[in-house]
């Protein structure tokens, strides 16, 4: 199985911040790599997909860059609404797998 | 608007058996894959499986916790999916999410999501 580990696991940060998450592959998965971000009490939301496309309806705040085993989702000028907890997922092959979350939350 | 309803989770023995249901509306359900994915208490996000459409025979995939021991299956003349989760452990403690596969050129991703059943397995 391909796995997917974020970096970091934590991160506090202030409104108007600039952040960035980084997500590594164990092996090559080329631009399948997905982000979303998920509220408490919410279901998931995707982000991005194929690494740097901006899904229907997202901020371009967001962005997202990578290629191989290396990706980073980078959120510029942080609003009260994106505190919350994202995850990176694969779906270069099966099983789909996710990296292990990455906490955002107000400093 | 694309809805998905999960229901069917509640309290079950280890051991035990279960059978979720997702309920979908506003979109062709038949054109899409659906994947079930669940997130234990205070935890992160696990992929438990999939299944295509008609075009593709059906034909699902698992991940490696729960192969073998749940079956996702559909019904395109109820816009419904399901999974049935035998031999329960109570690391299955989850809230289990089904999701819809967008699929845009190679690219698959879970484009909506429903809110989540609870299912815990104690005893």
């Amino acid at each position: 199985d391909i796995q997917l580990t974020q970096s970091p696991s934590f991160l506090s940060a202030s409104l108007g911040d600039r952040v960035t998450i980084t997500c590594r592959a164990s092996q090559d998965i080329s631009k399948f790599l997905i982000w979303y971000q998920q509220r408490p009490r919410e279901a998931p939301k995707a982000l991005i997909y194929g690494a740097s496309i901006l899904q229907s309806g997202v901020p371009s705040r967001f962005s997202g860059s990578g290629y191989d085993r290396e990706f980073t989702l980078t959120i510029s000028g942080l609003q009260p609404e994106d505190f919350a907890t994202y995850y990176c997922q694969q779906s270069k092959a099966n099983p789909v797998t996710f990296g292990q979350g990455t906490r955002l939350e107000i400093q | 608007e694309v809805k998905l309803v999960e229901s069917g989770g509640r309290f079950v023995r280890p051991g035990g058996s279960l059978r979720l249901s997702c309920a979908a509306s506003g979109f062709t359900f038949s054109d899409h894959y659906m994947d079930w994915v669940r997130q234990a208490p205070g935890q992160g996000l696990e992929w438990v499986g999939r299944i295509r459409r008609r075009s593709n025979g059906f034909s699902t995939d698992y991940g490696a916790s729960v192969k073998g021991r749940f079956t996702i299956s559909r019904d395109d003349s109820r816009d419904s999916v399901f999974l049935d989760m035998d031999s329960l452990q109570i690391a299955d403690t989850a809230l289990y999410f089904c999701a819809r596969v967008f699929v845009r050129g190679n690219h698959f991703f879970l484009d909506s999501w429903g809110q989540g059943t609870l299912v815990t397995v104690s005893s």
